[in-house]
C-alpha cells in the first residue's frame, strides 16, 4: 500500500517563475493539506483541499493556490516565487478525524 | 488562538539514557495532540496521538507522552535512548471538531551519542 508520495523530490527556480508541487494520498484518504517547511521551522499550513475545494486556508499570499483532483490528488502552485518561498513542501493526506500522514517532500530552491 | 511551544532547540543524550522532550499547548478547548520524528530528507511520521481518551499514550519505538491538562504539556519521552532516535522531533495541535490543520512547534532535534 503506497503512502503518501510527491513529486518532484527536488526543485531548483529562480525568482519570478512559477512553480508546481503534485502529490498522490494514501489510498483511502480524501482530504489533502500543504505544509511549508522552512530551514530549522515546524511545518506551516497552508491550505488543505477536500471534495476539490479549498476548505481551510494559512496565512500564505495568494500566489499559493492549489487544485485537488477527482481521484484526490492535489497541487500547490505557487507564483511570483520569491528568495523566502525556498523550503520544504510537504503533503499530507487523511481521511476524516485520523491522523495525517506525510510524504517525504519537495524541497524548492530559489536562486 | 492554539499555539504549540517546544522548549529546547536541540537536546542531547547519552545512548541508554532517558529522553525527555518538552512540550507546551495553548488552546482554549480541549485539544488533540501529536508527536511527530522527521529523520533527514524524509516528511514526517507520526510516533503517537492523544485524542482524549487515557492521559498516557503509547506510541511506536517505545515513545510515550503524557497529557497533563493542568500544566497544558504533553511532553514525549522515552526511557532508554537509541542511536536510532537521533532526528527531529515535533509536537503539533489540533482542535478538536476542526478541519484538521495542524499547528506545530518549532521542533527539538535530538542528538544520541555513545
Amino acid at each position: 500500500d503506497a503512502g503518501v508520495t510527491q513529486s518532484p523530490t527536488h526543485l531548483i527556480k529562480t525568482r519570478g517563475q512559477q512553480v508546481t508541487l503534485r502529490c498522490s494520498p494514501k489510498s483511502g484518504h480524501d482530504t489533502v493539506s500543504w505544509y511549508q517547511q522552512a530551514l530549522g521551522q515546524g511545518p506551516q499550513f497552508i491550505f488543505q483541499y477536500y471534495e476539490e475545494e479549498e476548505r481551510q486556508r494559512g496565512n500564505f499570499p495568494d500566489r499559493f493556490s492549489g487544485h485537488q483532483f477527482p481521484n484526490y490528488s492535489s497541487e500547490l502552485n505557487v507564483n511570483a516565487l520569491l528568495l523566502g518561498d525556498s523550503a520544504l513542501y510537504l503533503c499530507a493526506s487523511s481521511s476524516g478525524p485520523q491522523p495525517q500522514h506525510f510524504g517525504d517532500g519537495t524541497r524548492l530552491s530559489i536562486l | 488562538a492554539q499555539s504549540v511551544t517546544q522548549l529546547g532547540s536541540h537536546v542531547s543524550v547519552s545512548e541508554g539514557a532517558l529522553v525527555l522532550l518538552r512540550c507546551n499547548y495553548s488552546s482554549s478547548v480541549p485539544p488533540y495532540l501529536f508527536w511527530y520524528v522527521q529523520y533527514p530528507n524524509q516528511g514526517l511520521q507520526l510516533l503517537l496521538k492523544y485524542t482524549s481518551a487515557a492521559t498516557l499514550v503509547k506510541g511506536i519505538n517505545g515513545f510515550e507522552a503524557e497529557f497533563k491538562k493542568s500544566e497544558t504539556s504533553f511532553h514525549l519521552t522515552k526511557p532508554s535512548a537509541h542511536m536510532s532516535d537521533a532526528a527531529e522531533y515535533f509536537c503539533a495541535v489540533r482542535l478538536s471538531g476542526g478541519y484538521n490543520k495542524l499547528i506545530f512547534g518549532a521542533g527539538t532535534r535530538l542528538a544520541v551519542h555513545p
